[in-house]
């Protein structure tokens, strides 16, 4: 256990709908960081926030966004979808300092139909 | 462009049969090269962090190594519980030093 929460497991939705992803970090982490993985695929990066702020992005699309809370957990919105948005969606964390070792939580596995 | 490619794509092995992975990068200032394990459909587990080249690292039947080009995880005598994708990551000192992954290695470990 990664002490990284993500909620929910799985989510299944269809086209055009918007859903919310959550996760909480590890306790003192204060980087968040969202990834996608698809069938086949790497980890792609979506986006990275730091203590509230964002701090750097990838390739997220338009019609995603995503925010860190005063709390510190993170939430990920992804609206109008379309069927090639079904993967896997990671949250990970990491400890003050900018370089170090992220921990991934579980996964939210989205489905669109 | 910072990149990171892992070779091969999948390797099957012999319960016992000793390998290595490898991991070939290209960044714009490396902060460190990190690897993690991924069962299917779970979330990656943070393995080791390698950060300057001639650095090696330890544990039961992994060891990470690095040069200025490339990064090994060797499996000595592996078990079939070894058997998972094995992913490994770049962090540039560039673009709020964001993480690279690369696609990851399919490891099959035979009973």
């Amino acid at each position: 256990d990664s002490g990284v929460t993500q909620t929910p497991k799985h989510l299944i939705t269809a086209t055009g709908q918007r859903v919310t992803l959550r996760c909480s970090p590890r306790s003192g982490d204060l980087s968040v960081y969202w990834y996608q993985q698809s069938l086949d695929q790497g980890l792609q990066f979506l986006i990275q926030y730091y203590n509230g702020e964002e701090r750097a992005k990838g390739n997220i699309l338009e019609r995603f966004s995503a925010q860190q809370f005063p709390d510190l957990h993170s939430e990920l919105n992804l609206s109008s979808l379309e069927l090639g948005d079904s993967a896997l969606y990671f949250c990970a964390s990491s400890a003050p300092g900018g370089w170090n070792e992220q921990f991934f939580g579980p996964g939210t596995r989205l489905t669109v139909l | 462009e910072d990149q990171v490619t892992q070779s091969p794509e999948a390797l099957r092995l012999q319960e016992g049969e000793s390998s290595s992975l490898n991991c070939s990068y290209t960044v714009s200032g490396l902060r460190g090269l990190f690897w993690y394990r991924q069962d299917p459909g779970k979330g990656p587990e943070f393995l080791f962090t390698l950060y300057s080249a001639g650095e090696e690292k330890e544990k039961e039947r992994l060891k990470a190594t690095l040069t200025k080009k490339e990064s090994f995880l060797h499996i000595t005598a592996p078990k079939p519980e070894d058997s998972a994708t094995y992913l490994c990551a770049v962090q540039s000192r560039g673009a709020g030093n964001q993480f690279y992954f690369g696609t990851g290695t399919s490891l099959t470990v035979i009973p």
